[in-house]
Parts: structure tokens; C-alpha cells; sequence
């Protein structure tokens, strides 16, 4: 019972920003968003994190909106490495081991 | 090491055969997941351990399954009489543990190991 909600699938053209949508609208005032994606049946690879506000690191942007009901997760110049299932994944702040849920993702294919 | 790491990477064994499959985690890293993923199939949470409390086993598919955890560090995933269904990647994770509603970190991230792939024939 993943408490997010994502589209199946999504293409994005080399070189463009990639923007992959969240919607989790039952989130609690103590529930993070995160994001993970997973290449192939490889480990799952964390992306970001974030609470209410705007984050950007190395990997990507994410995007929360105010009433923290959805996100985006943006990578800004897609490759062909970035062909992956992603994750949205909220998590509760307790002491930081709660588990993740894993829901079906949205699988993204980068086309030449 | 710099990340967790799993053995064996890949492990073919006889239906009715027990399996271990083994995970090193983060070293400092007190919390320890195991999840497997069928083929085509999503992540599928299986047990948690957690410094010295009782372990979180409400992902168990069966008694045939069976994990510990031994000083708080290595863990092995046992699988009695394995089945064809039984065939999947076994991913094992581990995350640093902080204080109770502290801002989560990065250092709080769980991290995956590459998983150790099991077919049972």
C-alpha cells in the first residue's frame, strides 16, 4: 500500500530535462519525499530527499509544491545512463532507519 | 568498504535446498534491511534489524525464511527448502540511525547493496 502515486512511463530525449511527477496527497506534516531509482535489477540508488522546500544536488531537483501534495523530480540534462525505474518513496522522521515502501515507479527511457 | 556488499552475487541451487545469502553493511550503519524483488516485480520489504531490539519480521513470506544478524554487524538471510518461487534478487540495505524526529539527513539515506540473484531449478 504505497502511499504515492506515479505515471507507468515516460520518455525523455537526450540532452532534455527529464521531469518525472509525484503525487502523494495523504502526506503527513513529518513524511519526506524521496527518490530512488533502479537500473536494470541493480540496487536501488538513492537520488534526493526533502521535506517542503526546494532541493538540487549532483543528481537532480526536486520540486515540492507548497501544499506538499505532489513533487517532480527533474534531471536536468537527461542521458542514457538516467534509463531507469524511479521511485517516489515518502518516509516518516523517526529516528532515520524507517524502512521504505516501494510502490511500481515510473520506468524512463531516454531516446537518442 | 564504501558500500554494502553482498555473496553471492549469484546462486543456483536444487529445489528443497537451503541457501544463506550473506550481507556486509556500511560499516557504523546499525539499521540492516533485506527486500527481494521477483523478475518483473517490485520491492518486496522482508526484515529489518535495529542495534539490539527485536527484528521487524512482518515481511517474512514464510518460515522457511529466517535472518540474523550477529554483532550487530553481517547479516545472513536463510532459506529452508527453497522454492521455485523463491527465485528472486535478495537486496540488503543499511542506514545510519539518528534521534527521534531529527531532519533527516543524507546520513540517514538507506543505501542498497547490488543484491545477491537466487534461482532455484
Amino acid at each position: 500500500d504505497a502511499k504515492t502515486t506515479q505515471p507507468p512511463s515516460m520518455d525523455c530525449a537526450e540532452g532534455r530535462a527529464a521531469n518525472l511527477p509525484c503525487n502523494h496527497s495523504t502526506i503527513s506534516g513529518n513524511e519526506y519525499v524521496y527518490w530512488y531509482r533502479q537500473i536494470h535489477s541493480q540496487g536501488p540508488q538513492y537520488i534526493i530527499h526533502g521535506l517542503k522546500n526546494n532541493e538540487t544536488n549532483e543528481m537532480a531537483s526536486l520540486i515540492i509544491t507548497e501544499d506538499r501534495k505532489s513533487s517532480t523530480l527533474i534531471l536536468p540534462h537527461a542521458t542514457l545512463r538516467d534509463t531507469a525505474v524511479y521511485y517516489c518513496i515518502v518516509r516518516v522522521a523517526g529516528f532515520g532507519n524507517e524502512k521504505l515502501t516501494f510502490g511500481t515507479g515510473t520506468r524512463l527511457t531516454i531516446i537518442p | 568498504g564504501a558500500g554494502v556488499s553482498q555473496s553471492p552475487s549469484n546462486k543456483v541451487t536444487e529445489k528443497g535446498k537451503d541457501v544463506e545469502l550473506r550481507c556486509d553493511p556500511i560499516s557504523g550503519h546499525t539499521a540492516l534491511y533485506w527486500y527481494r524483488q521477483s523478475l518483473g516485480q517490485g520491492l518486496e520489504f522482508l526484515i529489518y534489524f535495529q542495534g539490539n531490539s527485536a527484528p521487524d519480521k512482518s515481511g517474512l513470506p514464510s518460515d522457511r525464511f529466517s535472518a540474523e544478524r550477529t554483532g550487530g554487524s553481517v547479516s545472513t538471510l536463510t532459506i529452508q527448502r527453497t522454492q521455485q518461487e523463491d527465485s528472486a534478487v535478495y537486496l540488503c540495505a543499511s542506514s545510519l540511525v539518528s534521534g527521534w524526529g531529527t531532519p533527516l539527513s543524507s546520513g540517514n539515506t538507506i543505501y542498497f547493496g547490488e543484491g545477491s540473484w537466487l534461482t532455484v531449478v
